[in-house]
């Protein structure tokens, strides 16, 4: 089946520096990507939406300053967090539409901010 | 994407069937049912998905009511690896909302031993 690789698993970065989070496509090509935000016991929630070679989509909410995407090419999507505080601390998925597979996700991504 | 709504619990016990329902009274000609499964610490994982005729798949079977305001996920065969929260989507292919998984809170599935 499809799969869409994320990295890092998980980190641990200082308030105010920024973290970068990749998403590739692995055996197909992605033309749109979504990432979502997890906390603790909670649902996933959609933050935005990546488009190849176009501006992404963000949710209402949602700081696109603060959270940078990027989809330069077809199998790779990346999610920035920049300024990073205590309240970014989550959980962060990223998704792609693979057809007959449906979506697939990441494996996810852990971040921490101390 | 139109709401579903699903027990936030169930429980099972190992190598029983699993019928985990999902009600979606508002649901419209176009939207797909979907379901998705989280483990603890990982991205959702696909299950199945069907518009109107009952689909099955190596994982699971999907039987969707005739008026598709209901639909039911049977695992056929519980273990304790499927103990995961079940999420239930509706997702319009036709809208203009394309690509958006809109996840409600899930059925937390636990499997006894």
């Amino acid at each position: 089946g499809a799969v869409v690789s994320q990295h890092p698993s998980r980190v641990i970065c200082k308030s105010g520096t920024s973290v970068k989070i990749e998403c590739r496509s692995l055996d197909f090509q992605a033309t749109t990507m979504f990432w979502y935000r997890q906390f603790p016991k909670k649902s996933l929630m959609l933050m935005a939406t990546s488009n190849e070679g176009s501006k992404a989509t963000y949710e209402q909410g949602v700081e696109k300053d603060k959270f940078l995407i990027n989809h330069a090419s077809l199998t790779l999507s990346t999610l920035t967090v920049t300024s990073a505080h205590p309240e970014d601390s989550s959980f962060y998925i990223c998704s792609a539409w693979t057809g007959v597979y449906g979506y697939t996700f990441g494996s996810g991504t852990r971040l921490t901010v101390v | 994407d139109a709401k579903t709504t699903q027990p936030n619990s169930m429980e099972s016990n190992e190598e029983e069937p699993v019928h985990l329902p999902c009600n979606h009274s508002t649901i419209s000609g176009t939207d797909y049912i979907h379901w998705y499964r989280q483990l603890p610490s990982q991205g959702p994982e696909y299950v199945i998905h069907g518009l109107t005729s009952n689909v099955n798949n190596r994982m699971a079977s999907l039987a969707i009511a005739e008026d598709r305001k209901s639909s039911t996920l049977i695992l056929h065969r519980a273990t304790l690896r499927d103990a995961a929260v079940y999420y239930c989507i509706l997702h319009d292919a036709g809208g203009t909302s394309y690509g958006k998984l809109t996840f409600g809170q899930g059925t937390i599935l636990t499997v006894h031993p």
